[in-house]
């Protein structure tokens, strides 16, 4: 367990639809990233939210968006989900100022779009 | 913007050997971060070994070891003494500088076999 928890674990939805992904980042960490990891693209970085506020953006889509609550926990939320949207979306967490030490990833949600 | 290349997209090496993972990397930044990560089947992303871009000397991590040559960019994995439980996908990845605000920027990957 990394300490990082990210649920669901598996995800199946139809086209059109919007989901939600949680992400509980590991104790005393501030920063929360989203990567999505597909076989197309590879592991992209999304987004990055410190202590509520957005810090960073990578190749995240119009269609989707992110927010991290009091609790550090964080939502990712997909809609208007196309094919190309199944991947592996995964949360990690750092502390603060330490990304340097590298991340702890959670173990991923699986969402497939039919 | 930076990239990661990774030109081995499949390696396959006998339990106990030694194996080396290449990764190349195009930056314009003089400070920043690079690691390894693995990922089994299980999908976990583990971190491996890290290097700080300022630090001369090469990261090691038990049996594994990096070499890094700043000025060629390149960023190699190597493992010693390979152990079935390295079989894994390996990721190389690069961080700039701003306590990786910014996140990481992956390469596309190496799967190693370790067979028996």
């Amino acid at each position: 367990d990394s300490g990082v928890t990210q649920t669901p674990k598996h995800l199946i939805t139809a086209t059109g639809q919007r989901v939600t992904l949680r992400c509980s980042p590991r104790s005393g960490d501030l920063s929360v990233y989203w990567y999505q990891q597909s076989l197309d693209q590879g592991l992209q970085f999304l987004i990055h939210y410190y202590n509520g506020e957005e810090r960073a953006k990578g190749n995240i889509l119009e269609r989707f968006s992110a927010q991290q609550f009091p609790d550090l926990h964080s939502e990712l939320n997909l809609s208007s989900l196309e094919l190309g949207d199944s991947a592996l979306y995964f949360c990690a967490s750092s502390p603060i100022g330490r990304g340097g030490y590298g991340y702890t990833f959670g173990s991923g949600t699986r969402l497939t779009v039919v | 913007a930076q990239t990661v290349t990774q030109s081995q997209p499949e390696m396959s090496v006998q339990e106990a050997e030694t194996v080396t993972l290449s990764c190349t990397y195009d930056t314009s930044e003089s400070n920043y971060y690079l690691f390894w990560y693995k990922q089994p089947p299980s999908r976990q992303m583990i971190l491996v070994i890290r290097q700080e871009a300022y630090k001369q000397q090469n990261a090691t991590e038990n049996r594994f070891s990096v070499n890094f040559q700043k000025a060629a960019k390149s960023f190699s994995l190597k493992i010693s003494d390979s152990q079935l439980g390295d079989t894994a996908m390996y990721f190389c990845a690069f961080m700039k500088e701003r306590g990786g605000a910014d996140g990481l920027t992956f390469g596309k990957g190496t799967h190693l076999i370790i067979q028996p």
